[in-house]
């Protein structure tokens, strides 16, 4: 199947600061991408839709100045938490859908990133 | 609008016994359903997937699931648990076609005994 790479896989930060989350498609092209969160024992909520040349599409209760979204390339969204605070620290996922016979058919996941603000 | 919902958030079962893991689903066009593996600390990883092809689907390591329209529900199987299936599964669920957002179910954190 296709990977979907994610970098940094753990990142330790001071509150207030701003980190980067990226990732990457590695063996196919990526227009759209989606970007989830997962708190401890709990399931993925979809944060926001990530799309290539275009504004990414934020859910409902998703602060589009807090997490930066960009989506640069056919294979690379980046997600930046700005000014970050503990209440932010969770596991970041990203995933992006594979075509199969001209559609999107499967999203795959990439391995996630764990986000820590002291 | 769509859903899943998995019943039971922690399955118990014996190495050697069924894994029976229960999704039932909601969409207001036709699915397709989806069954993820997570390790922990890790991203998640595909199972199987049915996209309106055949109703009983295979997977890795085992698994299989099938699709059932009439009771709207897309069960997880394998014959004989492993140790190494000790994991948590989710399962998930998009509208067929398009660029769609998947949607997921709680998770069943799956324990295996010895």
């Amino acid at each position: 199947g296709a990977v979907v790479s994610q970098h940094p896989s753990r990142v330790i930060c001071k509150s207030g600061t701003s980190v980067k989350i990226e990732c990457r498609s590695l063996d196919f092209q990526a227009t759209t991408m989606f970007w989830y969160r997962q708190f401890p024992k709990q399931s993925l909520m979809l944060m926001a839709t990530s799309n290539e040349g275009s504004k990414a599409t934020y859910e409902q209760g998703v602060e589009k100045d807090k997490f930066l979204i960009n989506h640069a390339s056919l294979t690379l969204s980046t997600l930046t938490v700005t000014s970050a605070h503990p209440e932010d620290s969770s596991f970041y996922i990203c995933s992006a859908p594979e075509f199969s016979s001209g559609r999107p058919d499967t999203q795959y996941f990439g391995p996630g990133t764990r986000l820590t603000v002291l | 609008a769509q859903s899943v919902t998995q019943l039971g958030s922690h399955v118990s079962v014996s190495e050697g016994a069924l894994v029976l893991l229960r999704c039932n689903y909601s969409s207001s066009v036709p699915p397709y359903l989806f069954w993820y593996v997570q390790y922990p600390n890790q991203g998640l990883q595909l199972l199987l997937k049915y996209t309106s092809a055949a109703t009983l689907v295979k997977g890795i390591n085992g698994f299989e699931a099938e699709f059932k329209k009439s009771e709207t529900s897309f069960h997880l199987t394998k014959p004989s648990a492993h140790m190494s299936d000790a994991a948590e599964y989710f399962c998930a669920v998009t509208p067929s076609g398009g660029y769609q957002k998947v949607t997921f179910g709680t998770g069943t954190k799956l324990q295996v005994i010895p």
